[in-house]
Protein backbone atom coordinates (compact mmCIF):
# COMPACT_ATOMS: atom_id res chain seq x y z
CA UNK A 1 0.00 0.00 0.00
CA UNK A 2 0.61 3.61 -0.60
CA UNK A 3 2.46 5.41 2.46
CA UNK A 4 3.13 9.19 3.36
CA UNK A 5 6.84 9.97 1.04
CA UNK A 6 8.99 12.49 2.39
CA UNK A 7 11.81 14.09 0.89
CA UNK A 8 14.69 14.87 1.24
CA UNK A 9 15.20 11.64 3.90
CA UNK A 10 18.37 13.70 5.30
CA UNK A 11 19.21 17.25 4.65
CA UNK A 12 22.33 19.03 6.01
CA UNK A 13 22.12 23.21 5.96
CA UNK A 14 24.14 25.61 7.79
CA UNK A 15 23.34 28.41 10.02
CA UNK A 16 21.31 30.92 8.18
CA UNK A 17 20.54 29.02 5.42
CA UNK A 18 16.60 27.81 3.94
CA UNK A 19 15.58 24.30 3.87
CA UNK A 20 12.49 22.68 1.87
CA UNK A 21 10.98 19.73 2.83
CA UNK A 22 8.54 17.84 0.73
CA UNK A 23 5.44 15.77 1.72
CA UNK A 24 3.58 13.77 -0.73
CA UNK A 25 0.37 11.96 1.25
CA UNK A 26 -1.21 9.07 0.57
CA UNK A 27 -3.64 8.86 -2.48
CA UNK A 28 -6.74 10.42 -1.57
CA UNK A 29 -6.06 12.04 1.92
CA UNK A 30 -6.80 15.49 2.33
CA UNK A 31 -5.22 16.30 5.12
CA UNK A 32 -1.51 16.74 5.84
CA UNK A 33 0.24 17.64 9.13
CA UNK A 34 3.98 18.46 9.83
CA UNK A 35 5.65 17.71 13.24
CA UNK A 36 9.05 18.35 14.45
CA UNK A 37 10.95 15.89 16.71
CA UNK A 38 13.50 16.83 18.49
CA UNK A 39 16.75 14.52 20.02
CA UNK A 40 14.95 12.38 22.57
CA UNK A 41 11.40 14.57 22.16
CA UNK A 42 8.38 13.79 21.61
CA UNK A 43 6.59 15.05 18.02
CA UNK A 44 5.70 18.66 18.33
CA UNK A 45 2.78 19.56 15.71
CA UNK A 46 3.88 22.32 13.73
CA UNK A 47 0.92 23.23 11.20
CA UNK A 48 -1.99 21.14 9.11
CA UNK A 49 -3.32 21.73 5.85
CA UNK A 50 -7.02 20.76 4.58
CA UNK A 51 -7.91 20.94 1.19
CA UNK A 52 -5.16 23.01 0.68
CA UNK A 53 -6.15 25.33 3.17
CA UNK A 54 -4.11 26.03 6.59
CA UNK A 55 -6.43 24.05 9.23
CA UNK A 56 -4.10 24.57 12.50
CA UNK A 57 -0.97 25.61 13.67
CA UNK A 58 1.20 24.29 16.56
CA UNK A 59 4.69 25.64 17.29
CA UNK A 60 5.79 26.60 14.47
CA UNK A 61 8.60 29.94 13.76
CA UNK A 62 7.55 32.66 12.05
CA UNK A 63 11.02 31.60 10.20
CA UNK A 64 8.88 28.66 8.96
CA UNK A 65 5.56 28.40 6.37
CA UNK A 66 4.22 25.62 4.59
CA UNK A 67 1.58 25.20 1.78
CA UNK A 68 -0.24 22.55 0.04
CA UNK A 69 -0.52 22.15 -3.53
CA UNK A 70 -3.34 21.48 -5.87
CA UNK A 71 -2.14 17.96 -5.81
CA UNK A 72 -1.95 17.62 -2.41
CA UNK A 73 1.31 17.98 -1.23
CA UNK A 74 3.03 19.92 0.73
CA UNK A 75 5.94 21.82 1.15
CA UNK A 76 7.69 23.16 4.50
CA UNK A 77 9.97 26.16 3.86
CA UNK A 78 13.05 27.39 6.43
CA UNK A 79 14.67 30.16 6.81
CA UNK A 80 17.40 31.49 8.42
CA UNK A 81 18.21 28.43 9.95
CA UNK A 82 19.40 28.30 13.48
CA UNK A 83 20.98 25.13 15.72
CA UNK A 84 18.28 23.98 17.26
CA UNK A 85 16.09 22.82 14.14
CA UNK A 86 18.23 20.06 13.64
CA UNK A 87 15.66 17.78 14.19
CA UNK A 88 13.17 15.54 12.68
CA UNK A 89 10.39 16.50 10.82
CA UNK A 90 7.58 14.19 9.95
CA UNK A 91 4.60 14.61 7.50
CA UNK A 92 1.45 12.81 8.12
CA UNK A 93 -1.66 12.58 6.33
CA UNK A 94 -5.32 11.72 6.60
CA UNK A 95 -8.68 11.09 4.70
CA UNK A 96 -10.94 12.65 6.31
CA UNK A 97 -13.70 10.73 7.39
CA UNK A 98 -11.79 7.71 7.94
CA UNK A 99 -12.88 6.00 11.04
CA UNK A 100 -10.49 6.79 13.73
CA UNK A 101 -9.19 9.36 12.25
CA UNK A 102 -5.76 7.81 11.79
CA UNK A 103 -3.26 9.77 10.54
CA UNK A 104 -0.31 8.00 8.84
CA UNK A 105 3.31 9.02 9.18
CA UNK A 106 6.45 9.25 6.55
CA UNK A 107 9.86 8.25 7.70
CA UNK A 108 10.42 11.47 8.53
CA UNK A 109 13.40 13.91 6.96
CA UNK A 110 16.27 14.70 9.43
CA UNK A 111 17.85 18.09 9.08
CA UNK A 112 21.09 18.58 10.62
CA UNK A 113 21.90 22.28 10.80
CA UNK A 114 25.56 23.11 11.28
CA UNK B 1 -5.53 21.61 31.12
CA UNK B 2 -6.06 18.64 27.98
CA UNK B 3 -2.74 16.49 28.41
CA UNK B 4 -1.28 13.05 27.40
CA UNK B 5 1.08 11.42 30.32
CA UNK B 6 3.39 8.12 29.71
CA UNK B 7 4.38 8.02 33.35
CA UNK B 8 7.57 5.22 32.46
CA UNK B 9 10.43 7.07 30.34
CA UNK B 10 12.23 4.00 30.59
CA UNK B 11 11.41 0.40 30.82
CA UNK B 12 13.40 -2.77 30.60
CA UNK B 13 12.38 -6.26 30.33
CA UNK B 14 13.57 -9.34 29.87
CA UNK B 15 13.00 -11.52 26.37
CA UNK B 16 9.74 -13.43 26.95
CA UNK B 17 8.41 -11.43 29.66
CA UNK B 18 5.18 -9.66 29.82
CA UNK B 19 4.90 -5.90 29.07
CA UNK B 20 2.37 -3.23 29.81
CA UNK B 21 3.21 0.35 28.63
CA UNK B 22 0.91 3.07 30.90
CA UNK B 23 -1.04 5.72 28.91
CA UNK B 24 -3.21 8.25 30.91
CA UNK B 25 -5.05 11.40 29.09
CA UNK B 26 -6.99 14.51 30.52
CA UNK B 27 -9.64 15.51 28.05
CA UNK B 28 -13.06 16.11 28.98
CA UNK B 29 -14.58 13.66 26.43
CA UNK B 30 -13.13 10.52 25.13
CA UNK B 31 -10.76 11.29 22.26
CA UNK B 32 -9.36 8.90 19.78
CA UNK B 33 -6.53 7.14 21.10
CA UNK B 34 -3.85 5.63 19.40
CA UNK B 35 -0.04 3.95 20.19
CA UNK B 36 2.92 4.49 17.59
CA UNK B 37 6.15 2.45 17.68
CA UNK B 38 9.28 4.14 16.48
CA UNK B 39 12.44 2.85 16.05
CA UNK B 40 16.08 4.34 16.36
CA UNK B 41 16.49 6.79 12.98
CA UNK B 42 12.81 5.32 11.95
CA UNK B 43 9.30 6.59 11.39
CA UNK B 44 6.23 6.40 13.71
CA UNK B 45 4.14 3.22 12.87
CA UNK B 46 0.99 2.93 14.29
CA UNK B 47 0.39 -0.26 16.33
CA UNK B 48 -3.32 0.37 17.59
CA UNK B 49 -5.95 2.45 17.56
CA UNK B 50 -10.00 3.15 19.44
CA UNK B 51 -12.55 5.54 18.30
CA UNK B 52 -15.03 3.40 19.81
CA UNK B 53 -16.92 -0.29 20.49
CA UNK B 54 -14.96 -2.57 22.04
CA UNK B 55 -12.41 -1.78 24.72
CA UNK B 56 -9.98 -4.00 23.70
CA UNK B 57 -8.61 -3.59 20.95
CA UNK B 58 -5.56 -5.68 18.99
CA UNK B 59 -3.29 -4.33 17.27
CA UNK B 60 0.07 -5.77 15.19
CA UNK B 61 3.04 -7.08 16.39
CA UNK B 62 0.93 -9.01 19.09
CA UNK B 63 0.47 -5.58 21.12
CA UNK B 64 -3.20 -5.23 22.46
CA UNK B 65 -4.32 -2.11 24.50
CA UNK B 66 -7.26 -1.66 26.32
CA UNK B 67 -9.07 1.02 26.91
CA UNK B 68 -10.90 2.07 30.72
CA UNK B 69 -12.84 5.08 30.54
CA UNK B 70 -12.92 5.51 34.55
CA UNK B 71 -9.35 5.20 34.61
CA UNK B 72 -9.08 7.86 31.62
CA UNK B 73 -5.67 5.04 30.47
CA UNK B 74 -5.21 3.44 27.12
CA UNK B 75 -2.18 1.18 28.21
CA UNK B 76 -0.88 -1.01 25.92
CA UNK B 77 0.32 -4.71 26.90
CA UNK B 78 2.24 -7.72 25.25
CA UNK B 79 2.26 -11.09 26.31
CA UNK B 80 5.81 -12.24 25.58
CA UNK B 81 8.20 -9.74 24.58
CA UNK B 82 11.14 -10.24 21.71
CA UNK B 83 14.00 -8.48 21.54
CA UNK B 84 13.28 -6.47 18.42
CA UNK B 85 10.26 -4.79 20.31
CA UNK B 86 13.29 -2.84 21.53
CA UNK B 87 11.89 1.14 20.21
CA UNK B 88 10.42 3.65 21.55
CA UNK B 89 6.36 4.17 22.33
CA UNK B 90 4.37 7.00 22.04
CA UNK B 91 0.75 7.44 22.94
CA UNK B 92 -1.12 9.71 20.83
CA UNK B 93 -4.64 11.61 21.32
CA UNK B 94 -7.05 13.06 19.23
CA UNK B 95 -9.39 15.34 20.77
CA UNK B 96 -12.69 15.27 19.77
CA UNK B 97 -13.29 19.22 19.17
CA UNK B 98 -13.35 19.50 15.43
CA UNK B 99 -9.68 20.08 15.36
CA UNK B 100 -7.55 17.13 13.88
CA UNK B 101 -4.50 18.02 15.97
CA UNK B 102 -2.93 15.20 17.24
CA UNK B 103 -1.07 15.34 20.82
CA UNK B 104 2.04 12.52 21.87
CA UNK B 105 3.04 11.84 25.07
CA UNK B 106 6.64 11.80 25.86
CA UNK B 107 7.23 8.51 24.86
CA UNK B 108 8.72 5.18 26.72
CA UNK B 109 11.74 4.00 25.42
CA UNK B 110 11.79 0.19 25.87
CA UNK B 111 14.85 -2.01 26.34
CA UNK B 112 14.51 -5.75 26.00
CA UNK B 113 17.37 -7.94 27.36
CA UNK B 114 18.48 -11.20 26.40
Amino acid sequence: AAGVIQSPRHLIKEKRETATLKCYPIPRHDTVYWYQQGPGQDPQFLISFYEKMQSDKGSIPDRFSAQQFSDYHSELNMSSLELGDSALYFCASRETGEPGNTIYFGEGSWLTVV
Amino acid sequence: AQSVTQPDIHITVSEGASLELRCNYSYGATPYLFWYVQSPGQGLQLLLKYFSGDTLVQGIKGFEAEFKRSQSSFNLRKPSVHWSDAAEYFCAVLPISGTYKYIFGTGTRLKVLA
